[in-house]
């Protein structure tokens, strides 16, 4: 069992508001990941992070923002949540060395009204 | 684009039978990973080939790699309904980052 939570699990909010989906991992991993995933799809890198104070924009363009203050933690953040934004968000970190297994969260499961 | 493509999108099948999916991808690698997804959950790491190896196995779980064809190929062996999942696999590059090129996943049902 993976040591990396995400809350909520599941969010349903209205547009416009401004939401922080948390991610926590306990393995003391430099690198860290925020993916997208549409149903049925493949996962698309939002954002990625080297270690502390590192955040950098992946392969999809997103709306969301990304922090990185302390090693274990890497939320993101949407200002104004739109229907668009609409999908589940995963979120994986990976140890700096050594073979490149990444650790998933059980996601969190967004929709926007 | 640089994603692992798996084949097939979907697999049904009674338990007690093999299954097998395949994944192409198109640039070179440092290793292939497959990972399974529960219906709404996070990814769990399966297995890793590297490169420089031609098969692997744990468990119920046989991995073949043919870098000169980019494929890939998982087989699971004698299969139950708690098999059934999504099965992702993913590129590693051997980017600095480190970071995985997934496809968009074989749905595999078991029934029992």
């Amino acid at each position: 069992e993976a040591d990396i939570y995400q809350t909520p699990r599941y969010l349903v909010i209205g547009t416009g508001k401004k939401i922080t989906l948390e991610c926590s991992q306990t393995m003391g991993h430099d690198k860290m990941y925020w993916y997208q995933q549409d149903p049925g799809m493949e996962l698309h890198l939002i954002h990625y992070s080297y270690g502390v104070n590192s955040t950098e924009k992946g392969d999809l363009s997103s709306e969301s923002t990304v922090s990185r203050i302390r090693t274990e933690h890497f939320p993101l953040t949407l200002e104004s949540a739109r229907p668009s934004h609409t999908s589940q968000y995963l979120c994986a970190s990976s140890d700096a060395q050594g073979a490149t297994e990444a650790f998933f969260g059980q996601g969190t499961r967004l929709t926007v009204v | 684009s640089q994603q692992g493509e798996e084949d097939p999108q979907a697999l049904s099948i009674q338990e007690g039978e093999n299954a097998t999916m395949n994944c192409s991808y198109k640039t070179s690698i440092n290793n292939l990973q497959w990972y399974r997804q529960n219906s709404g959950r996070g990814l769990v790491h399966l297995i890793l080939i590297r490169s420089n190896e031609r098969e692997k196995h744990s468990g119920r779980l046989r991995v073949t790699l043919d870098t000169s064809k980019k494929s890939s190929s998982l087989l699971i062996t004698a299969s139950r309904a708690a098999d059934t999942a999504s099965y992702f696999c993913a590129c590693d590059r051997g980017s600095t980052l480190g970071r995985l090129y997934f496809g968009r996943g074989t749905q595999l049902t078991v029934w029992p």
